[in-house]
């Protein structure tokens, strides 16, 4: 059953600490979007790669926010310093660029900085 | 930012009876998308609908799309406690996939 996999699915940390979400696409999909869901703003999208390449980081705030995939079968997404407005639900999509098709979620990294 | 708006934000309804959920959006698009999201859990998707379609079933999902007014709607016939859910509509604007996500509806089906 492939599926997206997220570690860790649960995080909390204090302000000023580096904190590192992993995921894991599914085998065989080339496009992979970090999006980040909160109460107040939705569902923002973060950072968009494309054959492991970035396509879009726009949405992320450059100064503490660093999106990499070092493989296929890895995509990171740090924070440093972390701050308690990064409170949020991060989560790892993966699809199939060359169609018009759906994107498959992992279950989301839920961080909490005090 | 949010592409889509969604309609109503909360929506509670008797097992049985139909739901309906707009979104309207602001930007040409590509295709459409609704996702549900059950509670803690990622996104699902449920039905993609292109912009050259109007209308697409998939189960006891119906979705339109009127492009002239940037808008669709979401309808799931005969609801159950299970659908129960927070539903997203996703635009979007190229022949890739990505995709921006209005803020959603709350569903409640009670039993």
């Amino acid at each position: 059953d492939a599926r997206v996999t997220q570690t860790p699915r649960h995080k909390v940390t204090e302000m000023g600490q580096e904190v590192t979400m992993r995921c894991q696409p599914i085998l065989g999909h080339n496009t992979v979007f970090w999006y980040r869901q909160t109460m107040m703003q939705g569902l923002e999208l973060l950072a968009y790669f494309r054959n492991r390449a970035p396509l879009d980081d726009s949405g992320m705030p450059k100064d503490r926010f660093s999106a990499e995939m070092p493989d296929a079968t890895l995509a990171t997404l740090k924070i440093q310093p972390s701050e308690p407005r990064d409170s949020a639900v991060y989560f790892c999509a993966s699809g199939l660029t060359g169609r018009v098709g759906e994107l498959f979620f992992g279950e989301g990294s839920r961080l909490t900085v005090l | 930012s949010q592409q889509g708006e969604e309609d109503p934000q909360a929506l509670s309804i008797q097992e049985g009876e139909n739901a309906t959920m707009n979104c309207s959006y602001k930007t040409s698009i590509n295709n459409l998308q609704w996702y549900r999201q059950n509670s803690g859990r990622g996104l699902v998707h449920l039905i993609l609908i292109r912009s050259n379609e109007r209308e697409k079933h998939s189960g006891r999902l119906r979705v339109t799309l009127d492009t002239s007014k940037k808008s669709s709607s979401l309808l799931i016939t005969a609801s159950r406690a299970a659908d129960t859910a927070s539903y997203f509509c996703a635009t979007g604007v190229a022949a890739g996939n990505k995709l921006t996500f209005g803020g959603g509806t709350r569903v409640l089906v009670k039993p």
